[in-house]
């Protein structure tokens, strides 16, 4: 237990499907990140969030939309995916921004169908 | 940002010490040096930082040269249980995006 919940841990959705990705930290954390890790590769920072404002977007494609409503939630918004953003999506926070210690979430296994 | 780079893949035996070294030729003045574990379908979770000379707790010890543009992370007596992938990381509390390379995939035999 990290500290990091995200929900929920399987997704199966279809390409024309909407549907949204939750984290939650009551850590005190003020930085919150998106990343995605397809099989057997590292992990792509996606988004960062540092005081509810997002401060990166690592080229993202725009079918992937954050949303940082409080300090304590992050969520990622799907639509209109394509079969290969199939993939874990892992949620972390930190103290800091960066190089502080990050506590992970245990990820949601997403495939699209 | 710093890049790191670690060797793809190690092999070791139950009961042995284990050495990743991590190059990170570019490290800035302010940055910190992070190592992470990942199992497979799990997210990463925090092992050791430093800053430099040498850091121990009590999963593992951080060895850090005097140029920082090296680290290694020692595990003492690895287990099949620390089979996993191994990350180092550099950057700050500021501007960093918390950014993982390849990583080492550790494989302990018994």
């Amino acid at each position: 237990e990290t500290g990091v919940t995200q929900t929920p841990r399987h997704l199966v959705m279809g390409m024309t499907n909407k549907k949204s990705l939750k984290c939650e930290q009551h850590l005190g954390h003020n930085a919150m990140y998106w990343y995605k890790q397809s099989a057997k590769k590292p992990l792509e920072l996606m988004f960062v969030y540092s005081l509810e404002e997002r401060v990166e977007n690592n080229s993202v494609p725009s079918r992937f939309s954050p949303e940082c409503p409080n300090s304590s939630h992050l969520f990622l918004h799907l639509h209109t995916l394509q079969p290969e953003d199939s993939a874990l999506y892992l949620c972390a926070s930190s103290r800091g921004q960066g190089g502080t210690e990050a506590f992970f979430g245990q990820g949601t296994r997403l495939t699209v169908v | 940002l710093a890049k790191t780079t670690q060797p793809i893949s190690m092999d070791s035996y139950e009961g042995q010490e284990v050495n990743i070294t991590c190059s990170h030729n570019n490290i800035a003045t302010n940055d910190y040096i992070t190592w992470y574990q990942q199992f497979p379908s799990q997210g990463p979770r925090f092992i050791i930082q430093g800053y430099k000379t040498k850091v121990t707790n009590e999963v593992a010890s951080l060895f850090i040269p005097a140029d920082r543009k090296s680290s290694t992370l020692s595990l003492p007596r690895v287990s099949l249980s620390d089979t996993a992938v191994y990350y180092c990381l550099v950057g700050d509390s500021k501007g960093g995006k918390l950014i993982f390379g390849q990583g080492t995939e550790l494989s302990v035999k018994p």
